[in-house]
């Protein structure tokens, strides 16, 4: 079945680093892929999402690029801020049963200032 | 105003009892689903609705029930709770398919002591 694996965290940098949270795929067909994020004590929000392949998503300074050819997702920001603590949680959507997301196990990131 | 809300956002209840969590959405999406988050930040989909019609009934045990009195609500009653069933419950909702991305509630934490 569709799965996705997330590097494990918790991933903690110093504020103005790079961050990459790397995720990978397994999916029949041409999954939609998104990145959501999870601050303490909420629910999550979507924060980026890619449709098809060679699809960029970015919001908020984060960016990811769906590739087909190495079934990744990889979440990437150039420099971090405190504010971007949280959990996030890279996800699909299959284009067979399109109603059900399939979510990673979530990194948690930390950034101290 | 909040676009979807669950109530309560705190649960507390013995062994044994009946509870019910309630969900609505104000987006005029089509679809809502549960999710069950574990204390290791981990999602499973338990249901979703699609138009007041059951779509996704993953493996959950019986004692829960969903209900979707219209297509901006959905509840979850769980009877007889028990230890394991200690988690937060999110309820999220979509346009017509999943591959738009979700809105997700706040969430439930539920306590079973």
């Amino acid at each position: 079945g569709d799965s996705v694996t997330q590097m494990e965290g918790p991933v903690t940098l110093s504020e103005e680093a790079f961050l990459t949270i790397n995720c990978t795929y397994t999916a029949t067909g041409y999954p939609s892929l998104f990145w959501y994020v999870q601050y303490p004590g909420e629910g999550l929000q979507l924060l980026l999402k890619a449709t098809k392949a060679d699809d960029k998503g970015s919001n908020k300074g984060f960016e990811a690029t769906y590739r087909k050819e190495t079934t990744s997702f990889h979440l990437e920001k150039g420099s971090v801020q405190v504010s971007d603590s949280a959990v996030y949680f890279c996800a699909l959507s299959g284009n067979t049963g399109g109603f059900k997301t399939i979510f990673g196990a979530g990194t948690r990131l930390f950034v101290k200032a | 105003d909040t676009a979807v809300s669950q109530t309560p956002k705190y649960l507390v209840t013995q062994m044994g009892n009946d509870k019910s969590i309630k969900c609505e959405q104000n987006l005029g999406h089509d679809t809502m689903y549960w999710y069950k988050q574990d204390s290791k930040k981990f999602l499973k989909i338990m249901f979703s609705y699609n138009n007041k019609e059951l779509i996704i009934n993953e493996t959950v045990p019986n004692r829960f029930s969903p209900k979707s009195p219209d297509k901006a609500h959905l509840n979850l009653h769980i009877n007889s709770l028990e230890l394991g069933d200690s988690a937060v419950y999110f309820c999220a909702s979509s346009p017509d398919r999943a591959d738009y991305g979700y809105t997700f509630g706040s969430g439930t934490r539920l306590t079973v002591v």
